[in-house]
C-alpha cells in the first residue's frame, strides 16, 4: 500500500509567477484534498476534487486552481503569486463512502520572493 | 473566525505522566472530531478520533474525549514518552474524517526525559 506523496519537497518562486504542485493520493483513495498552512498556523482547507470534479472550496480565490485525473493524482496550480502564498501546502487522500481518515502527504514548501 | 480553538500553544511533560491537550470548537455543525500529530518535515499523522455519538474513544495510550454541550474536547495521553514530543492539532468536520477538515492552531508538546 502506497502512501500519499507530493512534489517538489520545497520550492522557490518569484511574486508574480505561477506553480504547479503535485500529489498522488494513497492506492483506493478516491478523493484529494489541498490545504495551506501557514508559519504558526493550522492547515486551512482549498478544496477537495472527487471524482475528477471540484468537490468544496475553501475561503480562497480563483487563482487557486486544482485538477484531478482518473488515477486520483491531483495538482494544485496557484496563479499571480504573492508573498503570502508562502507556506506548507498539503496534500489528503481519502475515500468518499467510506469511513477512514484522510492522510496526508509530507507537503510541499512554497516560497514566495 | 476561528472555529476549532487550541487555546495552548505549548505544554511541557514529564515523561510517564499524562498529558492533556484541549481544544473547544463553536460550530454546532460540527459531529466528527479528529486529532493529528506532526513531527517538523512531515504531514500530518491521523491518531485518534472520535464520533458525536459518543464521549469517549481510547486506542492503547490515546483517549479522547468529547463534551458536546461545552463544545469542548480533550485528548489524554497517558503514559507520555519522548516519542509523543509533536506538534497536536485538533480538527473537526460535518461528517465522516474524509470531508473538508476545520483544524485548530496547534498545541506544541514537549515531554521531559
Amino acid at each position: 500500500e502506497t502512501g500519499v506523496t507530493q512534489s517538489p519537497t520545497h520550492l522557490i518562486k518569484t511574486r508574480g509567477q505561477q506553480v504547479t504542485l503535485r500529489c498522488s493520493s494513497q492506492s483506493g483513495h478516491n478523493t484529494v484534498s489541498w490545504y495551506q498552512q501557514a508559519l504558526g498556523q493550522g492547515p486551512q482547507f482549498i478544496f477537495q476534487y472527487y471524482r475528477e470534479e471540484e468537490n468544496g472550496r475553501g475561503n480562497f480565490p480563483p487563482r487557486f486552481s486544482g485538477l484531478q485525473f482518473p488515477n486520483y493524482s491531483s495538482e494544485l496550480n496557484v496563479n499571480a503569486l504573492e508573498l503570502d502564498d508562502s507556506a506548507l501546502y498539503l496534500c489528503a487522500s481519502s475515500l468518499t463512502g467510506g469511513t477512514t481518515e484522510a492522510f496526508f502527504g509530507q507537503g510541499t514548501r512554497l516560497t514566495v520572493v | 473566525d476561528q472555529q476549532v480553538k487550541q487555546n495552548s500553544p505549548s505544554l511541557s511533560v514529564q515523561e510517564g505522566r499524562i498529558s492533556i491537550l484541549n481544544c473547544d470548537y463553536t460550530n454546532s455543525m460540527f459531529d466528527y472530531f479528529l486529532w493529528y500529530k506532526k513531527y517538523p518535515a512531515e504531514g500530518p499523522t491521523f491518531l485518534i478520533s472520535i464520533s458525536s455519538i459518543k464521549d469517549k474513544n481510547e486506542d492503547g495510550r490515546f483517549t479522547v474525549f468529547l463534551n458536546k454541550s461545552a463544545k469542548h474536547l480533550s485528548l489524554h495521553i497517558v503514559p507520555s514518552q519522548p516519542g509523543d514530543s509533536a506538534v497536536y492539532f485538533c480538527a473537526a468536520s460535518g461528517g465522516f474524517g474524509n470531508e473538508k477538515l476545520t483544524f485548530g492552531t496547534g498545541t506544541r508538546l514537549t515531554i521531559i526525559p
